[in-house]
């Protein structure tokens, strides 16, 4: 069956540091997302990648974070310089055309110490 | 606004008791409809959506909804819970115009007794 796969699946980093989350959607998908759940909350969506850009974000995805699809295969979420209140574990998404389902990733648990 | 409610946080049941977890959304045209669960420190898993159609749907692990437009809402139902079913549940919607984005709600998180 296929899946999102994300990597890594724990990332500890330094307060101020720049970081790169990796998500593979599944190959014939065409809608890629990205949430965030801080530990004991709910999930909340950060934004949504369609067709090379993006194509919807929330008031979370401020000027810090930037999307990316830099090849065929890899969807990127990047965080410019890391805060405390960013750690959170963080999904990846993807859906194809014509279905609303999303199928989620196992998540990166990003801890900033 | 769009939302979802989820109105219990936390519910205990006993192992082999029913269960009915509560979901409710805003808005009025008909979204998509979906329950994940979620174990401690693990992913979302898919139980069941409703597009369209019937409007009881079936899932995974027994688990089964219905949706009822007039009440806006979506609970989710096990006829008898098993102590494997420990974890946190969340209704989540696409609502129309969205992007295929789904809002979640808070969360419900369930304890079984054995």
């Amino acid at each position: 069956e296929p899946e999102v796969t994300q990597t890594p699946s724990h990332q500890v980093t330094q307060m101020g540091q720049e970081v790169i989350l990796r998500c593979v959607p599944i190959s014939n998908h065409l809608y890629f997302y990205w949430y965030r759940q801080i530990l004991g909350q709910k999930v909340e969506f950060l934004v949504s990648f369609y067709n090379n850009e993006i194509s919807e974000k929330s008031e979370i995805f401020d000027d810090q974070f930037s999307v990316e699809r830099p090849d065929g295969s890899n969807f990127t979420l990047k965080i410019r310089s890391t805060k405390l209140e960013d750690s959170a574990m963080y999904f990846c998404a993807s859906t194809g055309t014509g279905n609303t389902e999303a199928f989620f990733g196992q998540g990166t648990r990003l801890t900033v110490v | 606004a769009q939302s979802v409610t989820q109105p219990d946080i936390h519910i205990t049941v006993s192992e082999g008791a029913s269960l009915e977890l509560r979901c409710n959304y805003s808005y009025g045209a008909t979204p998509y409809l979906f329950w994940y669960v979620q174990s401690p420190g693990q992913g979302l898993q898919l139980l069941l959506k409703y597009f369209s159609g019937d409007t009881l749907v079936q899932g995974i692990k027994g688990f089964e909804a219905e949706f009822k437009r007039s009440q806006s809402s979506f609970n989710l139902r096990k006829p008898s819970v098993h102590w494997s079913d420990a974890a946190e549940y969340f209704c989540a919607v696409v609502f129309s115009g969205g992007y295929n984005k789904l809002i979640f709600g808070a969360g419900t998180r369930l304890a079984v007794h054995p």
